[in-house]
């Protein structure tokens, strides 16, 4: 069975700074995808990032940016130039390609602190 | 384009009481799913649906029941509430197929049992 690690339960970082978000994960397969989400107080899912595992580059949104490390099953998440719009809960998930389910698998979680 | 969306926000029960939480989405998808989110510990899916008329379990489903009549909506109900079962629900939605895998999630409903 698949399982995500988000080993940091909570983060903080000064406006203006940049932070990492660490996310492991196991898995045997070789087709899958990587999602960072974030929940801010409103509780609301937001899709912040996605990388398919058959992609070499690593994938870019804006300020946000991940490193993925296929071999070492790795997934981190960079914010730059952090905003204090970005404190929030921040989950790392996986979902299993093929195209049979859209299950995601969710570690638990990373409260992020943005201070002024 | 509503997007996914939840009712009741919030809700208390007490504990046997029965309710039917509400999902529906307007944006003609095939899957659909609920999670539920407790502290440290992330979301976990309760029930997932690839299509109308055909439903599976997830991680949780002990204590929960979902039925998918139409493509829009996927109720999930709680016949005997527990106060195991408060919780955050979230249902989301996403057209199957590698290619189109984002999940739209709904509001959430923040559910007490007392």
């Amino acid at each position: 069975a698949q399982t995500v690690t988000q080993s940091q339960p909570e983060m903080s970082v000064q406006e203006a700074e940049t932070v990492t978000l660490s996310c492991t994960y196991d898995t045997s397969e070789s087709d899958y995808y990587l999602f960072w989400y974030k929940q801010p107080p409103s509780r609301q899912m937001i899709l912040v990032i996605r990388q398919e595992a058959y992609k070499q580059q690593n994938a870019t949104e804006n300020r946000f940016s991940v490193n993925f490390q296929k071999a070492a099953k790795s997934f981190s998440l960079k914010i730059s130039d952090s905003q204090l719009g970005d404190a929030a809960m921040y989950f790392c998930a996986y979902r299993s390609g093929g195209g049979a389910t859209n299950k995601l698998i969710f570690g638990t979680g990373t409260l992020l602190a943005v201070q002024p | 384009n509503a997007g996914v969306t939840q009712t009741p926000k919030f809700q208390v029960l007490k504990t046997g009481q029965s309710m039917t939480l509400q999902c529906a989405q307007d944006m003609n998808h095939e899957y659909m799913s609920w999670y539920r989110q407790d502290p440290g510990m992330g979301l976990r899916l309760i029930h997932y649906s690839v299509g109308a008329g055909i439903t599976d379990q997830g991680e949780v489903p002990n204590g929960y029941n979902v039925s998918r009549s139409t493509t829009e909506d996927f109720p999930l109900r709680l016949l005997s509430a527990a106060p195991s079962q408060t919780s955050v629900y979230f249902c989301a939605s996403a057209l199957m197929g590698a290619s189109t895998d984002t999940q739209y999630f709904g509001p959430g409903t923040r559910l007490t049992v007392l």
